[in-house]
């Protein structure tokens, strides 16, 4: 049972132009969720969060929203930039664990 | 350095065989975890460490998985009688506190012929 699932396997967006990844989950007791990003041989790194007590949090070129009413999360970088072609997870989150449970990723590709 | 360093970074076995992927947490971190990353999939939860003891094992396919970290630095992934569907990236990850930032490492490819 798949309880955090990313829909688009792949994502191709024109560099300067807005990035959305989307996410959407099926356990109503997640409340944090987070997106990580991964490049190539290397490990994913955390890269934006959110509370289930907001509906938005920005941090830069990166926001992600948040609508529990219909499980979604999303990731919106703008503008997009070469150096943000990877593959991207969201993954989540229970207050009393701490294990998280991620999506299959999204990979994105920034075309110059 | 500074980061969180696993080894081996490669390591192809036969099935039916013993495996060990060790884990090098950043110095003074106190939780580690290992997570699995099958081809084309996310990472899957395997096991939370705080300190010395596994604080949640509940991730862990079988009884053929088991991991240690005596000292609450170094963690050790051990797996037993080895099968073709154990193939995957070995994920590890410390944080500084409990429900903090992860820091993953780079990974142990684990192939099974």
């Amino acid at each position: 049972d798949q309880q955090v699932k990313q829909n688009s396997p792949s994502l191709s967006v024109q560099e300067g132009r807005i990035s959305i990844l989307n996410c959407d989950y099926t356990n109503s007791m997640f409340d944090y969720f987070l997106w990580y990003k991964k490049y190539p041989a290397e490990g994913p790194t955390f890269l934006i969060s959110i509370s289930s007590i907001k509906d938005k949090n920005e941090d830069g070129r990166f926001t992600v929203f948040l609508n529990k009413s219909a499980k979604h999360l999303s990731l919106h970088i703008v503008p997009s930039q070469p150096g943000d072609s990877a593959v991207y997870f969201c993954a989540a989150s229970v207050a009393t664990s701490e294990k998280l449970v991620f999506g299959q990723g999204t990979r994105l590709t920034i075309n110059p | 350095g500074a980061g969180v360093s696993q080894t081996p970074s490669n390591k192809v076995t036969e099935k039916g065989k013993y495996v060990e992927l060790r884990c090098d947490p950043i110095s003074g971190h106190t939780a580690l975890y290992w997570y699995r990353q099958s081809l084309g999939q996310g990472p899957e939860f395997l096991i939370y460490f705080q300190g010395t003891g596994a604080a949640d094992d509940s991730g862990l396919p079988n009884d053929r998985f088991f991991a240690v970290r005596p000292e609450g630095s170094v963690s050790t992934l051990k797996i037993q009688r080895t099968e073709r569907g154990d193939s995957a990236v070995y994920l590890c990850a410390s944080s500084s506190i409990s429900g903090g930032e992860l820091f993953f490492g780079e990974g142990s490819r684990l192939t099974v012929l």
